[in-house]
């Protein structure tokens, strides 16, 4: 079947801007994560939601992000007044509940904030 | 939280040969940990894991070992082969939602 996917694959952006990173789930998989993986750096957690509510927003590092999973699928990750550290890939994941362990990840949006 | 270290940062093997990568972790409660393979500019994906009623796992050339008494475990490669090259990062949780994740290894299979 499909696997994550996220939309865009990449995107520039001006310091300061607003930006929108979309993540699609896997059919069925009720558990969505956000993490975020900087150059030579393993991925960093960010946001984990179970269904539509965030469960574990430790992750995230200010509250210029924030992020929505308003009917329990796709989620969208928001950053405002974006800074040039924002600069990563933001990787997105999902598991089932029956092999909550298991996450498979999309292939990312690169962002670059200029 | 959790801490993850993972060493050594790059590895050069021939082919054939085998590939040994460790990572530590300092929470003991962590009880589930996976290893992921990313090849550039690809999504990381998952290749093998253990948890912690167990001390070794195999996947045909892959294994990885668990000493939850030192905190810490490896991924061994055996008959490493050209399309092994890529990134490997280890990981721990303690819950299923959050991963940490160690710094990655570039592992290089030289034909």
């Amino acid at each position: 079947g499909a696997g994550v996917s996220q939309t865009p694959s990449n995107k520039v952006t001006e310091k300061g801007k607003y930006v929108e990173l979309r993540c699609d789930p896997i059919s069925g998989h009720t558990a969505l994560y956000w993490y975020r993986q900087s150059l030579g750096q393993g991925p960093e957690f960010l946001i984990y939601f179970q269904g539509t509510g965030a469960a574990d927003d430790s992750g995230l590092p200010n509250d210029r992000f924030f992020a929505v999973r308003p009917e329990g699928s796709v989620s969208t990750l928001k950053i405002q007044r974006t800074e040039r550290g924002d600069s990563a890939v933001y990787l997105c994941a999902s598991s089932h509940r029956d092999s909550p362990y298991e996450q498979y990840f999309g292939p990312g949006t690169r962002l670059t904030v200029t | 939280g959790e801490n993850v270290e993972q060493h050594p940062s790059t590895l050069s093997v021939q082919e054939g040969d085998s590939a040994v990568i460790k990572c530590t972790y300092s929470d003991s409660a962590s009880n589930y940990f996976p290893w992921y393979k990313q090849e550039l500019g690809k999504r990381p994906q998952l290749i093998i894991d253990i948890r912690s009623n167990v001390g070794e796992k195999k996947d045909q050339r892959i294994a990885v070992t668990l000493n939850k008494t030192a905190k810490h475990f490896s991924l061994h490669i055996t008959e490493t082969q050209p399309e092994d090259s890529a990134v490997y990062f280890c990981a721990a949780t303690r819950e299923s939602n959050q991963f940490y994740f160690g710094t990655g290894t570039s592992l290089t299979v030289i034909p």
